[in-house]
């Protein structure tokens, strides 16, 4: 998988939009940038996933440069709810293997 | 649609005891995937099935076993649970699209070995 590098920890006012940023310089042709999150004490969740375009779902938007070498996942109106551990992950599956590699991720604080 | 459970949430044990924990998926998916996550650290794979009646080893496997006798269910067994089996297990399906993977995960059995 490609290294990814994301700041330690973030704030964001409730209602804001959050907007958390990871460099992946290194990924190669057919890598996909997934987020997840992990809330505390709970299971790693899914947010979203792209490849060259711009994604967009329910819970998030995730924008990915041309070059692709850095993605921003946007939460558009963070809630209390979104204050987690926000990972991004770089990986093709037939040449990563099965298993997520996590690293150290974004924590994000969503205050009052 | 409930997608991932695990069954039990909360267990302890002592040295030397045995258990199995149960992970259930009702999306239909191939693969399925435990992992234990210890305090401060990532998620790291135990063992793996990429279909029914397959199983495989992941980066720690030593100490644990498996079965996915059916598409939905993927057990993980102690036999001789030891304290530093004390962890958080999350198990995990996938999807497969392509070379694209999507994991989704359970919501954890915290495991204490006294």
């Amino acid at each position: 998988d490609a290294k990814t590098t994301q700041p330690t920890s973030m704030d964001c006012a409730e209602g804001r939009a959050a907007n958390l940023p990871c460099n992946h310089s290194t990924i190669s042709g057919n890598e996909y940038v997934y987020w997840y999150r992990q809330i505390h004490s709970q299971g790693p969740q899914y947010i979203i996933h792209g490849l060259k375009n711009n994604e967009t779902n329910e819970m998030a938007s995730l924008i990915i440069t041309e070059d692709r070498k850095s993605s921003t996942l946007i939460l558009p109106h963070a809630t209390l709810r979104d204050t987690a551990v926000y990972y991004c992950i770089v990986r093709r599956l037939a040449n990563s293997g099965y298993a997520l590699n996590f690293g150290k991720g974004t924590s994000l604080l969503v205050t009052p | 649609n409930a997608g991932v459970t695990q069954t039990p949430k909360f267990r302890v044990l002592k040295t030397g005891q045995s258990m199995t924990l149960l992970c259930a998926q009702d999306m239909n998916h191939e693969y399925m995937y435990w992992y234990r996550q210890d305090p401060g650290m990532g998620l790291r794979l135990i063992h793996y099935s990429v279909g029914e009646g397959t199983t495989a080893k992941g980066e720690v496997p030593d100490g644990y076993n498996v079965s996915r006798l059916k598409k939905q269910n993927f057990l993980l067994g102690l036999e001789s649970a030891a304290p530093s089996q004390t962890s958080v297990y999350f198990c995990a399906s996938s999807l497969e699209r392509g070379l694209a993977d999507t994991q989704y995960f359970g919501p954890g059995t915290r495991l204490t070995v006294l």
